[in-house]
């Protein structure tokens, strides 16, 4: 079914690279996806935004990359730190006017200091 | 803190109890969301309102599940005659128009 998924369960990265985190989308109607952060015990935080327009957003230290034809997305993290350790979402809006997200199942960052 | 809180933020109780949730949005976000977060999955989509109108529902939400909204402000999910399979996070969410959808720090409900 359509659905939104990670191709990563958990990634290890040194203190100070960047991670990288994939995500895979199979509605291709989509045209709007979103990443959240998630720390253990607490909702998912916005990161950045991206809609189907858009090839690359940059915001603080992250980048999203849309890449339509192959139906992937990526979070850039630069200079990873130790308080980037959580889980990561890649979410889309399905659901016309409605808005609701659709998840996948999260990649899990550890940074290692 | 994203400005959406909810209460309690956790609850354990007995199977076969009510328990009730409340959510605060943002004051000026006219939509709100509830989801439901299991461990190690992402969070699943339940109700949304717009204002005080319950305008769509998953098929997760049991009849035993209900939602509310009565002035467009807060709203409360109760779920009746709690299942062991209920235990999660429970997560509200809300937005004005368009906007990205901030969420609250979520309930986790602990049924045994």
């Amino acid at each position: 079914g359509e659905s939104v998924g990670l191709h990563l369960p958990t990634l290890s990265v040194q203190e100070g690279d960047n991670s990288i985190i994939n995500c895979a989308y199979s509605n291709s109607a989509s045209d709007y996806f979103i990443w959240y952060k998630q720390e253990s015990g607490k909702g998912p935080q916005f990161i950045i935004d991206i809609r189907s327009n858009m090839d690359k957003r940059q915001g603080q230290r992250v980048t999203v990359l849309l890449n339509k034809t192959v139906k992937h997305l990526s979070l850039q993290i630069a200079a990873t730190q130790p308080g980037d350790s959580a889980v990561y979402f890649c979410a889309e809006i399905t659901g016309a006017g409605s808005y609701q997200l659709t998840f996948g199942k999260g990649t899990k960052l550890s940074v290692i200091p | 803190d994203t400005g959406v809180s909810q209460d309690p933020r956790h609850k354990i109780t007995k199977r076969g109890q009510n328990v009730t949730f409340r959510c605060d949005p943002i004051s000026e976000h006219n939509r709100l969301y509830w989801y439901r977060q299991t461990l190690g999955q992402g969070p699943e989509f339940l109700t949304y309102f717009q204002n005080e109108a319950q305008l769509e529902k998953s098929r997760l939400l049991s009849d035993r599940f209900s939602a509310e909204r009565p002035k467009g402000s807060f709203s409360t999910l109760e779920i009746q005659r709690t299942e062991q399979g209920d235990s999660a996070m429970y997560l509200c969410a809300s937005l004005r128009g368009e906007e990205t959808q901030y969420f609250g720090p979520g309930t986790r409900l602990l049924v045994l």
